[in-house]
């Protein structure tokens, strides 16, 4: 069974930078590329990051980009996501998810929530 | 980036009833390579992530029931729930993977029973 669980997620003040985890298990790991998605509950699904399976290529929002970087241990079945610079708008659940041998997003963890506040 | 709209926002359906959601892209998700629909639903019921529906525009996602039916092409899709369940209430989204990055998602539609 695919598993994706993310953790990290915490009160921090603006300015202040986190690590988030997600730890996969059930499939083989190297095989796929990976991603972070974001939502402020309530409010649509924003895409944040994606890593290629073997780490060598790495994407991100405009909204991010210079202040978070994505990466990934192959050894350890694990992503992360360094955030940096934090602000009041990344507060959200941010999710891992799998990104499908078909493209789509196919299988996402339950989520870890930020908050970033003074 | 490509900008993915649904309409509409929420809607009430009996149970048993249809359900339509619309969502349409600003840009054409059509390959004409492979002739492929770069464009995925998504369900998220009340405290869980999302979960994948289809992808392709219109192939259903192993396991997902078959009232659930994706069709469209070009820049207007639709997700069809033929008979609507109790457990089918939920906010659905569309997300285009066809000019990536960044992959980009609709507002969501909330389905509720009427």
């Amino acid at each position: 069974e695919v598993q994706l669980v993310e953790s990290g997620g915490v009160v921090v003040r603006p300015g202040g930078s986190l690590r988030l985890s997600c730890a996969a298990s059930g499939f083989t790991f190297d095989d796929y590329n990976m991603h972070w998605v974001r939502q402020v509950p309530g409010k649509r699904l924003e895409w944040v990051s994606l890593i290629t399976w073997s780490g060598g290529g790495t994407y991100y929002a405009d909204s991010v980009k210079g202040r978070f970087t994505i990466s990934r241990d192959n050894s350890k079945n694990s992503l992360y996501l360094q955030m940096n610079s934090l602000r009041p708008d990344d507060s959200a659940l941010y999710y891992c998810a799998r990104g499908g041998t078909e493209l789509a997003l196919d299988y996402w963890g339950q989520g870890t929530l930020v908050t970033v506040s003074s | 980036d490509i900008v993915m709209t649904q309409s509409p926002d929420s809607l009430a359906v009996s149970l048993g009833e249809r359900a339509t959601i619309n969502c349409k892209s600003s840009q054409s998700l059509l390959y004409r390579s492979n002739n492929k629909n770069y464009l995925a639903w998504y369900q998220q019921k009340p405290g869980q992530p999302p979960k994948l529906l289809v992808y392709w525009a219109s192939t259903r996602e192993s396991g997902v029931p078959d009232r659930f039916t994706g069709s469209g092409s070009g820049t207007d899709f639709t997700l069809t729930i033929s008979s609507l369940q109790a457990e089918d209430v939920a906010v659905y989204y569309c997300q285009q993977y066809s000019n990536t990055p960044p992959w980009t998602f609709g507002q969501g539609t909330k389905v509720e029973i009427k």
